[in-house]
């Protein structure tokens, strides 16, 4: 079965970065591709972007750009986001999610969510 | 960006009624509309894609319509399993995914 299993939870000072993980399983990792939504609590959804597994391919949320990184390791089935410069307005928690290969589309496998705390 | 805006907000409603929340989109994204719901605490889930169809293992009584800039997602027979946040989501290979605001469903 598909699973997508994602790091523990962080907390950060302002101004750091966080590197989240999310381990695929049970499919061809590079058949698809991953993006990444986030959740402030209280809020609705946002995506931060989407890389193709496929070709390396990414694809940013505007608002992020030049503060995210994704990536992916396929020799591990491991999907990464990178969130630098962190605010409090960062404070969220962060899903992965399978999506197509060629570009960001639908979202059919979720990770757990990764819960990330910037206090100072 | 593609904005979206979702009606009602919020919404209470009996067992057994039928439950309608709109999507509309800021320009046209032909069927590019996706929808999911979410509970307290868990991941969304992947309901409806491209409009009108059916996630494998989804119950018959969700279903989506629209094209365009105009959707509509109903649940025919609302369940007290069906008590959780609704979001539709567009697609543009260009303009990147945007969620609409959510629409949150309880019971009457």
């Amino acid at each position: 079965q598909v699973q997508l299993v994602q790091s523990g939870a962080e907390v950060k000072k302002p101004g750091a970065s966080v590197k989240v993980s999310c381990k695929a399983s049970g499919y061809t990792f590079t058949s698809y591709g991953i993006s990444w939504v986030r959740q402030a609590p209280g809020q609705g959804l946002e995506w931060m972007g989407w890389i193709s597994a496929y070709n390396g391919n990414t694809n940013y949320a505007q608002k992020l750009q030049g503060r995210v990184t994704m990536t992916t390791d396929t020799s591990t089935s491991t999907a990464y986001m990178e969130l630098r410069s962190l605010r409090s307005d960062d404070t969220a928690v962060y899903y992965c999610a399978r999506d197509d290969y060629g570009d960001p589309t639908h979202f059919d496998y979720w990770g757990q969510g990764t819960l990330v705390t910037v206090s100072s | 960006d593609i904005q979206m805006t979702q009606s009602p907000s919020s919404l209470s409603a009996s067992v057994g009624d039928r439950v309608t929340i709109t999507c509309q989109a800021s320009q046209d994204i032909s069927n590019y509309l996706n929808w999911y719901q979410q509970k307290p605490g868990k991941a969304p889930k992947l309901l409806i894609y491209d409009a009108s169809n059916l996630e494998t293992g989804v119950p018959s009584r969700f279903s989506g319509s629209g094209s365009g800039t105009d959707f509509t997602f109903t649940i025919s027979s609302l369940q007290p399993e069906d008590i959780a946040t609704y979001y539709c989501q567009q697609y543009d290979n260009l303009l990147g995914v945007t969620f609409g605001p959510g629409t949150k469903v309880d019971i009457k």
